[in-house]
């Protein structure tokens, strides 16, 4: 069993509606990060946190850590958010590292 | 600064050859990753920098790689004698005092 899952792996949804993308992980945490990723590779950093929620733009990010689950929202959704959403995390147990341990993403087409 | 790059985008190798990555991360973060991807997976960690010295790395990397940083600024990954299994992206990333992480465009690697 990995230790960030994702769900689901896969998301086609029409133009302007709500989306959330689920991330459950295993280990305790100092920290969540939400990416995105498209094709081609690059990968942006969308948020990272810690405690509570965090908003910016049409984006939503929540976590809960007693429940070690993080939700991405995304409001009015536009053809341009497709993209792969990846959930990674700080594992405490990473030493010094600091490493991130990734999800498997979720696949995200947003339809006109 | 423009952020994390990385050179090549895009390489084409026969197996067998050699191959050399280079990542620039952002100027003032101290702290360096690689990581590499594999279609349809999330991201892997490969090794860590803080500054010049290596202080992680992880199973993945086998005796034909070996990553470098000599001046604590830009690193980078070399694989000897590539096999097919080498294809993937390698993917940089650099990380600030406060944890955000932030990636490179990555370097796809097709090994024919």
């Amino acid at each position: 069993k990995n230790e960030v899952e994702q769900s689901p792996q896969n998301l086609t949804a029409q133009e302007g509606e709500f989306i959330t993308i689920n991330c459950s992980y295993s280990v305790g945490i100092s920290a969540l990060h939400w990416l995105q990723q498209h094709p081609g590779g690059g990968i942006v950093s969308l948020f990272m946190l810690s405690s509570g929620k965090k908003k910016h733009g049409r984006l939503i990010a929540t976590i809960n850590i007693q429940e070690k689950h993080s939700s991405l929202h995304i409001t009015a959704s536009h053809p341009r958010d497709s993209a792969v959403y990846i959930c990674a995390v700080r594992s405490l147990g990473g030493g010094a590292t600091n490493k991130l341990i990734f999800g498997t993403g979720t696949l995200l087409a947003v339809q006109p | 600064d423009t952020g994390v790059s990385q050179d090549p985008r895009h390489k084409i190798t026969k197996r067998g050859q050699n191959v050399t990555f280079r990542c620039d991360p952002i100027s003032e973060h101290n702290r360096l990753y690689w990581y590499r991807q594999t279609l349809g997976q999330g991201p892997e960690f490969l090794t860590y920098f803080q500054n010049e010295a290596q202080l992680e790395k992880s199973r993945l990397l086998s005796d034909r790689f070996s990553a470098e940083r000599p001046k604590g600024s830009f690193s980078t990954l070399e694989i000897q004698r590539t096999e097919q299994g080498d294809s993937a992206m390698y993917l940089c990333a650099s990380s600030s005092p406060t944890g955000a992480a932030f990636f490179g465009q990555g370097t796809r690697l097709t090994v024919v």
